[in-house]
């Protein structure tokens, strides 16, 4: 299968400061990108959708000016958590989708994950 | 919200066949049942998907009722490595995909 990868794979920050991930798709294009959070023992939730060349869409209660999401190519998309606390501690996962035409079917491929830790 | 119904734990034996459940009675004509599983502390990762037919690939076969209102994942001859949270799930072609909280199958020596 497509394989999407994930930097860092761990971070641990200061209050206060900025964190960038990076999500790529390594043998396909993606038009689409999806971030997700993971809490302890929860199941994801999706943040936002990540559009090539376009403004990210962000789910409800997702605050857009906080979590900056910038899909500037077809492999590459970055998500930065601005001024972190410890409540944006999390596990933060991406996904790429890559479409089978010939079935009109999406199939997402997840990154590893990046662990934040905001001290 | 989810649109499947999954038990939240199962056990199964190393080398035989573990057998998940999923209910989607809710589910329409157009929509695909997509499997993915979650290691501990790891991204998801597809396992396979299906609309009507049955369907296998290497790590997994899919049975699909006629009715299409529930599935069954089998992992034939499951191993240690296949202890992970399971998820089912079903939408259609461009929807974003729902997490539910899946099953968790534990897979014992």
């Amino acid at each position: 299968g497509a394989v999407v990868s994930q930097h860092p794979s761990w971070v641990i920050c200061k209050s206060g400061t900025s964190v960038k991930i990076e999500c790529r798709s390594l043998d396909f294009q993606a038009t689409t990108m999806f971030w997700y959070r993971q809490f302890p023992k929860q199941s994801l939730m999706l943040m936002a959708t990540s559009n090539e060349g376009s403004k990210a869409t962000y789910e409800q209660g997702v605050e857009k000016d906080k979590f900056l999401i910038n899909h500037a190519s077809l492999t590459l998309s970055t998500l930065t958590v601005t001024s972190a606390h410890p409540e944006d501690s999390s596990f933060y996962i991406c996904s790429a989708t890559e479409t089978t035409f010939a079935t009109g079917t999406d199939t997402q491929y997840f990154g590893p994950g990046t662990r934040l830790t905001v001290l | 919200d989810a649109k499947t119904t999954q038990p939240p734990s199962m056990d199964c034996a190393e080398g035989r066949a573990a057998n998940l459940p999923c209910n989607h009675s809710t589910i329409s004509g157009n929509e695909y049942v997509y499997w993915y599983r979650q290691i501990h502390s790891q991204g998801p990762q597809y396992i396979i998907h299906g609309l009507k037919n049955n369907e296998t690939n290497e790590m997994a076969s899919l049975i699909i009722t006629e009715d299409r209102k529930s599935s069954t994942l089998i992992l034939p001859h499951a191993t240690l490595r296949d202890t992970a949270v399971y998820y089912c799930i079903v939408l259609l072609y461009g929807q974003n995909f729902v997490f539910g909280p899946g099953t968790r199958l534990s897979v014992l020596p």
